[in-house]
């Protein structure tokens, strides 16, 4: 059974950084996109960004409200990924949740998903 | 960016009732729209992926339907583990976007 683990949140002072690291067991990351999400009660869910595989040249993509800031890369020798944060401010808190995403080829179109989810990890971004 | 809208942001139901979420798209998403169920401290879960399909394992009183700019979650008769918070997400795209949510409380 895949489960994916998050560790490194914590309390941080505007300003600084964080990373944060996604150990996934139950199947390879090799293979897999992995994607970072974020979650607030004031915004909901929000997609931080994904690094694909070293097959699709371990390309990353971001949201814009983070780009330039967030750095996301992946160690598959270790089955990991993990979340840079920099410059961080107090709209930064949020648990972040780490997560691949999964696919469903049908006709002449690739359908993704995210799934399956870390539990979740707590970063409070405050002075 | 493609905004997502999903009404109710809240609802009451008793268990048995059926129940109908909706999640409109500022652009067409085609059949790229998926759904998710997720409780109190927990980790969002998918229930629906390509607008109609349904994830192994999950119900088969969740149904999804729609294509285009508009689509449904249905649950055909609401049981109690079913209160919880659920979220469209579009797949159209990147980045990907998620509805606001919307959150089934017990009548």
């Amino acid at each position: 059974e895949a489960q994916l683990v998050e560790s490194g949140g914590g309390l941080v002072k505007p300003g600084g950084s964080l990373r944060l690291a996604c150990e996934v067991s139950g199947f390879s990351i090799s293979i897999a996109w992995m994607s970072w999400v974020r979650q607030t009660p004031g915004k909901g869910l929000e997609w931080i960004g994904r690094v694909k595989t070293k097959a699709d040249g371990e390309t990353t993509e971001y949201a814009s409200p983070v780009q330039g800031r967030f750095t996301i890369s992946r160690d598959d020798s270790k089955n990991t990924f993990f979340l840079q944060i920099n410059r961080l401010t107090t709209d930064d808190t949020a648990v972040y949740f780490c997560v691949t995403e999964r696919s469903w080829y049908d006709v002449d179109s690739w359908y993704l998903w995210l799934g399956p989810w870390g539990q979740g990890t707590l970063v409070t971004v405050s002075s | 960016d493609i905004k997502m809208t999903q009404s109710p942001p809240s609802l009451s139901a008793s268990v048995g009732d059926r129940v109908t979420i909706t999640c409109r798209a500022s652009q067409s998403l085609a059949r790229f729209l998926n759904w998710y169920q997720q409780k109190p401290g927990k980790a969002p879960e998918l229930l629906i992926y390509a607008a109609s399909r349904l994830q192994s394992g999950v119900p088969s009183r969740f149904s999804g339907s729609g294509s285009g700019t508009d689509f449904t979650l249905s649950i055909s008769s609401l049981q109690p583990e079913d209160f919880a918070t659920y979220y469209c997400q579009q797949s159209y795209s990147s980045p990907w976007t998620f509805g606001q949510g919307t959150k089934v409380e017990i009548k």
